[in-house]
């Protein structure tokens, strides 16, 4: 089975400066895709980056880049020059590369506050 | 409108009533999902459809009934629920069921059983 952890419940980060949010994930897999979701207090959640497991460079999108670790089954975000538009609670998300099957699995969030 | 979008947006209902969930998607989509979003719970996958057929159901309880008449509208069926079927209900939609495309979502129903 699939498990997708996030340890950090909360975090807090000083506006403009930097933060990473944890996650960790397990599979038998070789062959999967991570994404990191946003979901505002308004609730509609949205991609913010996405990696394929084949591909040993880190995403990027912006001020956001991640740090993934495959033998490790870690994949982190790092957030840069954090914004007041950053808070969130944001969600670590994995799918097997599997024909027939788009299935997402959730961690349960980090909420991110962005002080001032 | 654009996106996807869910409707009624809060709702507040008895043990003993019977209400939908409306999702509508203007993206184009073939593939439509049900999440239940809980406190300090990862999203739980409901229903997929694809091509207006339902392809998983992840051991959903009878209660919850969703129906997909065309590839555009999903809606989720409830009767006789409990207080613990209280949440967000995320509905979702992505090019293809059978792909990696990312998923979009909407902007949920906040459920009450009282």
């Amino acid at each position: 089975a699939q498990t997708v952890t996030q340890s950090q419940p909360e975090m807090s980060v000083q506006e403009a400066e930097t933060v990473t949010l944890s996650c960790t994930y397990d599979t038998s897999e070789s062959d999967y895709y991570l994404f990191w979701y946003k979901q505002p207090p308004s609730r509609q959640m949205i991609l913010v980056i996405r990696q394929e497991a084949y591909k040993q460079q880190n995403a990027t999108e912006n001020r956001f880049s991640v740090n993934f670790q495959k033998a490790a089954k870690s994949f982190s975000l790092k957030i840069s020059d954090s914004q007041l538009g950053d808070a969130a609670m944001y969600f670590c998300a994995y799918r097997p590369d599997q024909t027939g099957a788009n299935n997402l699995f959730f961690g349960t969030g980090t909420r991110l506050t962005v002080i001032p | 409108e654009t996106g996807v979008t869910q409707t009624p947006r809060h709702l507040v209902m008895g043990m003993t009533n019977k209400k939908s969930l409306k999702c509508e998607q203007h993206l184009g989509h073939n593939a439509m999902y049900w999440y239940k979003q809980s406190a300090k719970k990862p999203l739980e996958l409901m229903f997929v459809y694809s091509l207006e057929e339902r392809v998983e159901n992840n051991s959903v309880p009878s209660r919850f009934s969703p129906e997909c008449p065309n590839s555009s509208h999903l809606f989720l069926h409830l009767h006789t629920l409990q207080p613990e079927d209280s949440a967000l209900y995320l509905c979702a939609s992505s090019p293809y069921w059978d792909s990696s495309y990312e998923q979009y979502f909407g902007p949920g129903t906040r459920l009450t059983v009282t």
